[in-house]
């Protein structure tokens, strides 16, 4: 199975209400990053919280990571219909043989709700 | 600055067709990607480049192959299409590659391929 999945894989809430999407991971990280992506669209990057932070904050989004368990959980509080897209985790990890691996998620769809 | 593009956006071939699908960034980004996006799967990464000249393989390298002439300019090609490469094909750039701060992706709007 991929590295990062997101749970649920779709959420849908009220405008104003806040929405928790989940990302769970199998190895060691160095980073984990957040994605939105509006249909059609490209992704577009949020929010990067390294494996040594626990807990990152940009605008209306919270991001708290934590290593043990090996999740990661995106709020985005007070919602607007406008925050209507996919949003998919996307882990950072090196590997043995020298290099760099990121592997996304399979995404969460949120629908706000006007 | 027009960040990353991809073009074209759309595009069907027939089995057997070869096409090549051209990202450009304006950013002088080291690092170029491409990824392919199928329903339920999320993003793969099919291969990727840390500079101007050099390639690598990402997860899903089978039947595509990639150059980077130019440090603005990473082709992706498909010799052979086949109906399994259906898929829509995102490409995107970063400063920077590993831990740590810069290695946010920029992407492009994608292109829709499509193999009949």
């Amino acid at each position: 199975s991929q590295q990062g999945e997101e749970d649920p894989q779709a959420l849908s809430i009220q405008e104003g209400e806040n929405a928790t999407m989940n990302c769970s991971y199998k190895t060691s990280i160095n980073n984990l990053q957040w994605y939105r992506q509006n249909s059609g669209r490209g992704l577009v990057h949020l929010i990067l919280i390294r494996s040594n932070e626990r807990e990152k904050h940009s605008g209306r989004l919270r991001v708290t990571l934590d290593t043990s368990k090996k999740s990661s959980s995106l709020l985005i509080t007070a919602s607007r219909a406008a925050d209507t897209a996919s949003y998919f985790c996307a882990t950072g990890r090196g590997t043995t043989s020298g290099t760099y691996k990121y592997i996304f998620g399979t995404g969460t769809r949120l629908k706000v709700l006007a | 600055n027009a960040g990353v593009t991809q073009t074209p956006k759309f595009r069907v071939l027939k089995t057997g067709q070869s096409m090549t699908l051209l990202c450009a960034q304006d950013m002088n980004h080291e690092y170029m990607y491409w990824y392919r996006q199928d329903p339920g799967m999320g993003l793969r990464l099919i291969h990727y480049s840390v500079g101007e000249g050099t390639t690598a393989k990402g997860e899903v390298p089978d039947g595509y192959n990639v150059s980077r002439l130019k440090k603005q300019n990473f082709l992706l090609g498909l010799e052979s299409a086949a109906p399994s490469q259906t898929s829509v094909y995102f490409c995107a750039s970063s400063y920077w590659m590993g831990g740590g701060s810069n290695n946010e992706q920029f992407f492009g709007p994608g292109t829709r391929l499509t193999v009949l």
